[in-house]
This record gives C-alpha cells, structure tokens and sequence, in this order.
C-alpha cells in the first residue's frame, strides 16, 4: 500500500538561514511526488511535483526538491527561508490510476527574526 | 472567478441539523475530491468524481452524503453528524490526463464545528 511518511513534525529556523523538510514514501512502481504547502486557514498549494525526469525539481517561492529512488525519499529544500515561508507542509504521493494521492500528517515551519 | 471556490468558510451545526458544503472549480478539471482534515491526522480523502460520476467512497459513513450535479460543482450534504466529524473539509480538483497535469487544485476549505 502507498504511504507517505514526514518525520518532522515540527521545525523552527532562523530567517535566512536553509531549510530541508524530509519525506519518505513507500510506493511499488515510480511514483508521482508532490509538495504542497497550507498556510493557517487556508486550503493547500502545490509547490512542486515530480513525475519523471530530472530528479531535481523547481517549484515556486524558491523551493526544490530531490526524488532518490534508492531512498526513496523526496525532501524539500530552499536555501534561505523567509519569515513568510511559516505554513504547514505536505508531502504527498501518487497512486497511478485514478488522480488519487496519498498524504503525510505535515511538517509545521516556525520561522524566527 | 477562478481556482476552487468552498462556501461557507466556517459552519456550526447542531447534531440534528441538515446543512450542504458547496464546492465549484472554474478551471476546466474533470475530477473533483473531498478531504477531510483533522489535527495530526493524514488528510483523509472522502469521494472522488471522475467525469461527474462517484469513482470512490472511502468507507465515508453515511451520513455525509456527495453530490455532483456536473464537472464544476460538487456537494457534500451533512445530516446529524458527531462532534468527531469536526474538522476542515477540503474541495480540490484535478485534470488527470496526463501526469505533468496531476496535482491538486484545492480550495479554502470548510471549518465544520458540530455541538
């Protein structure tokens, strides 16, 4: 069965200093990978996604993030984090057929001055 | 308007009332998802709608009840819900015909307090 493991559930940085948030997922075949982020009341944003190609991925607001398969991981990263970066993160992962994904329980950014 | 629209934002409802989420997405997606999400919890995906037709039910109790009258609009009809059921609820939609298009579009949801 998919899963989607986020073994953070809190992390706090420096304003300006880097960022990676983990995520491990458990999937049989090549899964499609997705980064949303959900500031307080608000529904989710896709930040990025991967689906084949290039391991390494863009996304908005300066983020990136590595699919390595041998970890099966895709990890979020930005090399500077600004104080509006503090949301919530969700890392989420494909099903195939369907359009169907499964979600982590979150990471929470706390951003400080 | 554009993206995915959820009304009303916020909802208080005793347990014996009958109240309906509403949901509309203006971007042309063919698929249409509830979620519910609760605290420290996975988001909890409810029904799917593939071409306005229910292509998933996740062993949602009865008495939330989908409806998807056409490809931009989707229901969630409540009827004497337990105060668990307090969550936010979650309307996204998708294009799922190709993977570079596969991702959700979601909207702000709906903070749901049951008394």
């Amino acid at each position: 069965a998919q899963s989607v493991t986020q073994p953070d559930i809190h992390i706090t940085v420096s304003e300006g200093a880097s960022l990676e948030l983990r995520c491990n997922y458990s999937y049989g075949a090549t899964p499609y990978l997705f980064w949303y982020v959900q500031s307080p009341g608000q529904g989710l944003q896709l930040l990025l996604k991967y689906f084949s190609g290039d391991t390494l991925v863009q996304g908005i607001k300066g983020f990136e993030a590595e699919f390595k398969r041998s970890q099966s991981s895709f990890n979020l990263r930005k090399p500077s984090v600004h104080w509006s970066d503090a949301a919530e993160y969700f890392c989420a992962v494909g099903a195939g057929a369907g359009n169907q994904f499964y979600f982590g329980t979150g990471t929470s950014l706390t951003v400080i001055p | 308007e554009t993206g995915v629209t959820q009304t009303p934002r916020h909802l208080v409802m005793g347990m014996t009332n009958k109240k309906s989420l509403k949901c509309e997405q203006h971007l042309g997606h063919n698929a249409m998802y509830w979620y519910k999400q609760s605290a420290k919890k996975p988001l909890e995906l409810m029904f799917v709608y593939n071409f306005k037709e229910q292509t998933e039910n996740n062993s949602v109790p009865s008495r939330f009840s989908p409806e998807c009258p056409n490809s931009s609009h989707l229901f969630l009809h409540l009827h004497t819900l337990q105060p668990e059921d307090s969550a936010l609820y979650l309307c996204a939609s998708s294009q799922g015909d190709f993977p570079e298009n596969y991702g959700y579009t979601f909207g702000s949801g709906t903070r749901l307090t049951v008394v």
